[in-house]
């Protein structure tokens, strides 16, 4: 079946370290995206991607880095200038579509990785 | 900059009752707008969807009618169960990016509990 994995589920940092959450998809989509998610905030975007190797930035950038560099792949780094990095993260994808009723605006999630800075 | 304000929760109800959870939005243009489903421990499941307006999504007894004269795309359930229990997240996908990834603006999410 297609669908996106995201790895680790869980994953525990040290202040100061960067870490690397992982997002595949085989649903052949051209654009994927990463979402954080805090407790009664919502869904805020950190980085988008329309196709390989370029990548533009969300609402919430900084202390984040990405790269794709395969279409199936948009790996996130948290960086240790994030200053709160405790989240629970969600990659999702949709394809690139060129009419407004198209379904290109629908996206598919991964089931998500929450960080927790120790 | 376009935004979306949902119902605050937590929402408890006794299984059967009838759901409404709010969501009006803020937009330039004709947004599409999502309802989105997020079980304990899972990412987002899309749960239905209207792209214009008058546009009426529904999915699993799930409804959502898209009002442009009010700015609401409300969620109703006529009668709900336990397996409802989640959360309930309304978002817009604004009109103009009529191509290209889409950058969808999310509400800040209801907890909806449904007790036996």
């Amino acid at each position: 079946d297609g669908g996106i994995t995201q790895s680790p589920k869980y994953l525990f940092r040290k202040e100061g370290q960067n870490v690397t959450l992982s997002c595949e998809q085989n649903l052949n989509h051209d654009a994927m995206y990463w979402y954080r998610q805090d407790p009664g905030q919502g869904l805020r975007l950190i980085y988008y991607s329309q196709i390989v190797n370029d990548f533009q930035k969300g609402d919430i950038a900084e202390g984040y880095s990405v790269s794709r560099e395969k279409k199936e792949s948009f790996p996130l780094t948290v960086t240790s200038a994030q200053k709160n990095p405790t989240a629970f993260y969600l990659c999702a994808s949709s394809i690139v579509g060129r009419l407004r009723f198209s379904g290109a605006n629908v996206l598919t999630f991964g089931a998500g990785s929450r960080l927790t800075v120790l | 900059g376009d935004s979306v304000t949902q119902m605050e929760g937590p929402v408890t109800l006794s299984e059967e009752a009838f759901l409404t959870i709010n969501c009006t939005y803020t937009a330039t243009g004709y947004p599409s707008l999502f309802w989105y489903v997020q079980y304990p421990g899972e990412g987002l499941q899309l749960l239905l969807k209207a792209t214009k307006a008058d546009d009426k999504g529904s999915n699993k007894g799930f409804e959502a009618t898209y009002r442009k004269e009010t700015t609401s795309f409300h969620l109703e359930k006529g009668s709900v169960q336990v397996s409802d229990s989640a959360v309930y997240f309304c978002a817009l996908s604004s009109q103009h990016l009529i191509q290209g990834a889409q950058k969808l603006v999310f509400g800040q999410g209801t907890r909806l509990t449904i007790n036996p």
